[in-house]
């Protein structure tokens, strides 16, 4: 089955410093799709990128960069001049199936943003 | 808006009691999922559904129901059975497979309803 990790819990960083987020993921199928969501202090999980396992093609969005590496089975996540609004629990998720039904999510990483 | 809508925000519950959570989304979606979420973890799936009057056990289905009479609504029902059901429960949907977008797997959330059982 597969599994995702993000083993960095909590990470606390001064407003405008870069920070990055890590995450590994484990699958033996060679098609797949990789998530980022955001969860603020409303709970609300936010969805920020969607990859999947043919497209390695990194993305930059504003300030918000994604970093996936087949090799290392990697989809980390960099946040540029970080911001308090930035401040909220980060999940990498993973799913095989097309339609989203087994989505796993990794244990999330509580990022801290200090002004 | 189009939007999930879960309610209510906070519930609390005797021990021993059921209890049912509710799932709206106005967004035509077919799929609808439910998620638990307990502190410093990550989300783990209770219960989907793919399409009306079907739905599929995720990995933590026991203790929990659920039902899909119609596509806008997914209610989950916590019962007695749940033996720690006090929880962050989260409600997503998604387009799904029945229609051909290329974004039909990107899970949009509720905004979650957090239960106590005292």
């Amino acid at each position: 089955a597969q599994k995702v990790t993000q083993a960095q819990t909590e990470i606390s960083v001064v407003e405008k410093e870069d920070v990055t987020l890590d995450c590994v993921y484990e699958t033996r199928d060679t098609t797949y799709y990789l998530f980022w969501y955001k969860q603020p202090p409303s709970g609300e999980l936010v969805f920020l990128i969607r990859r999947n396992s043919f497209d390695e093609q990194n993305e930059i969005s504003g300030r918000y960069s994604w970093n996936f590496q087949k090799s290392t089975s990697s989809f980390n996540f960099t946040i540029t001049a970080s911001q308090v609004v930035d401040s909220a629990v980060y999940f990498c998720a993973l799913t095989l199936d097309e339609a989203g039904s087994d989505m796993r999510f990794g244990a999330g990483t509580r990022l801290t943003v200090k002004p | 808006d189009g939007g999930i809508t879960q309610s209510p925000k906070y519930l609390f519950r005797k021990e021993g009691q059921n209890v049912t959570l509710s799932c709206e989304q106005n967004l035509n979606h077919d799929a609808m999922y439910w998620y638990r979420q307990d502190p410093g973890q990550g989300l783990r799936l209770i219960y989907y559904s793919q399409i009306v009057n079907d739905f599929q056990k995720g990995d933590i289905a026991e203790g929990y129901s659920v039902s899909r009479e119609k596509k806008e609504s997914f209610p989950l029902t916590v019962t007695s059975a749940q033996k720690n059901p006090t929880a962050f429960y989260l409600c997503a949907s998604s387009i799904g497979g029945s229609q051909s977008v290329d974004t039909y797997n990107e899970q949009f959330f509720g905004p979650g309803t957090r239960l106590t059982v005292l």
